[in-house]
């Protein structure tokens, strides 16, 4: 069974600019949820979306949005980026019930 | 406000010694407990849990010891090994609310 796929791994971006980025989940989970990792900080939590749904959302500005699609795909984006919103950003997925939440490897998001 | 706090940022253990990490946390609504385990460049991978009707689990080398009374829970390693050095977070989820809220993580250092 394929794990948590995350793309793209890195990402360079200037000050103003906006991103996107993918989160693929384990087959058959319909939960998916995004944090922010930066040094000091731990992992934030930006939001979870169960079936096409935003479910739980977290205390990041409205420049942090992001959506599900129908096949559980899940993308998130950034717009008008700030040199802050250098992080490394995960995305986990479930079956809908977090006990357990299956991490993918992160995309590294650099801000210059 | 942080819902769940690890107050060590880093911990260094003797290879073959026992590894305690802490966590508090003030939310009294929380009802599961989770450690997560981050290498760098990967996504954390899920370690032990323990529901709040307990007051310890144990799975081989970890325990996971809860005091719901001190809102404070610990994992503990032993004996410690090398590959055990990593960042390791602790979670907390509230049973109806499936947002998983992380503490800060503690760096752990098996010296060999």
């Amino acid at each position: 069974k394929a794990g948590v796929t995350q793309t793209p791994r890195y990402l360079i971006k200037t000050r103003g600019q906006q991103v996107t980025l993918s989160c693929s989940p384990i087959s058959g989970h319909r939960s998916v949820s995004w944090y922010q990792q930066t040094p000091g900080q731990g992992l934030q939590f930006l939001f979870e979306y169960f079936s096409e749904t935003q479910r739980n959302k977290g205390n990041f500005p409205g420049r942090f949005s992001g959506r599900q699609f129908s096949n559980s795909r899940s993308e998130m984006n950034v717009s008008t980026l700030e040199l802050g919103d250098s992080a490394l950003y995960l995305c986990a997925s479930s079956t809908g019930s977090n006990e357990k939440l299956f991490f993918g490897s992160g995309t590294q998001l650099s801000v210059l | 406000d942080q819902q769940v706090k690890q107050n060590s940022p880093s911990l260094s253990v003797q290879e073959g010694r026992i590894s305690i990490l802490n966590c508090d946390y003030t939310n009294s609504m929380f009802d599961y407990f989770l450690w997560y385990k981050k290498y760098p460049a990967e996504g954390p991978t899920f370690l032990i849990s323990i529901s709040s009707i307990k007051d310890k689990n144990e799975d081989g080398r970890f325990t996971v010891f809860l005091n719901k009374s001190a809102k404070h829970l610990s994992l503990h390693i032993v004996p410690s090994q090398p590959g055990d050095s990593a960042v390791y977070f602790c979670a907390a989820l509230a049973f109806g609310n499936e947002k998983l809220t992380f503490g800060t993580g503690t760096r752990l250092t098996i010296i060999p």
